[in-house]
């Protein structure tokens, strides 16, 4: 089984701050990967897909990369609408989610 | 638009069963693979389930295979999950999410609470 590690599992940054967030699978998935936001009480929301290509109507301040084993989701301008949770899923084999990433507010 | 609405969940004793349904519209159910996902309290989300399309292959996480069975009526544009021999760490958020050609899940339920508990 593929296992995904993200770091950190928590963060605090200001709005406007650039916030990067990485995740790790335990063996290649290409670039089978995906990034998901998800606020407290709600679903959560695909951001990115393939690794770095932005879901529509996702704001162009986030962006993703990475291949093989080593991902990063970047958010360019913290913006107050962001402080969330973050999770990474391979889809290489079949689903993984990492143990997600807590954005919240310094 | 899309809406992935579930419903089913419920308080049952450990060993029991449930049977959980997501109800679809906005999209042509019968062309995509749905997923479920479930989240405990205060924790991550952990992938439960897939079904093809037309129901052709199912796949389960370790946890729950021989215990849980996805299954879908495209005639009804429902998906359900069969949950039996529950136990306490199965208590969850369950949301159901279409699949979007086995890259990711694109569309998401808001969720249905089980909670097993005696």
């Amino acid at each position: 089984d593929i296992q995904m590690t993200q770091s950190p599992s928590s963060l605090s940054a200001s709005v406007g701050d650039r916030v990067t967030i990485t995740c790790r699978a335990s063996q290649s998935i290409s670039g089978y990967l995906n990034w998901y936001q998800q606020k407290p009480g709600k679903a959560p929301k695909l951001l990115i897909y393939a690794a770095s290509s932005l879901q529509s109507g996702v704001p162009s301040r986030f962006s993703g990369s990475g291949s093989g084993t080593d991902f990063t989701l970047t958010i360019s301008s913290l913006q107050p609408e962001d402080f969330a949770t973050y999770y990474c899923q391979q889809t290489y084999s079949l689903f993984t989610f990492g143990p997600g990433t807590k954005v919240d507010i310094k | 638009q899309v809406q992935l609405v579930e419903s089913g969940g419920g308080v049952v004793q450990p060993g029991g069963s449930l049977r959980l349904s997501c109800r679809a519209s906005g999209f042509t159910f019968s062309s995509y693979g749905m997923h479920w996902v479930r989240q405990a309290p205060g924790k991550g989300l952990d992938w439960v389930s897939f079904i093809r399309y037309d129901g052709s292959n199912k796949y389960y996480a370790d946890s729950v295979k021989g215990r849980f069975t996805i299954s879908r009526d495209n005639s009804k544009n429902t998906l359900y999950l069969q949950m039996s021999v529950l136990r306490a760490e199965d208590t969850a958020v369950y949301y159901c999410a279409k699949d979007q050609s086995g890259s990711c899940l694109d569309y998401w339920g808001q969720g249905t609470l089980v909670i097993v508990s005696s």
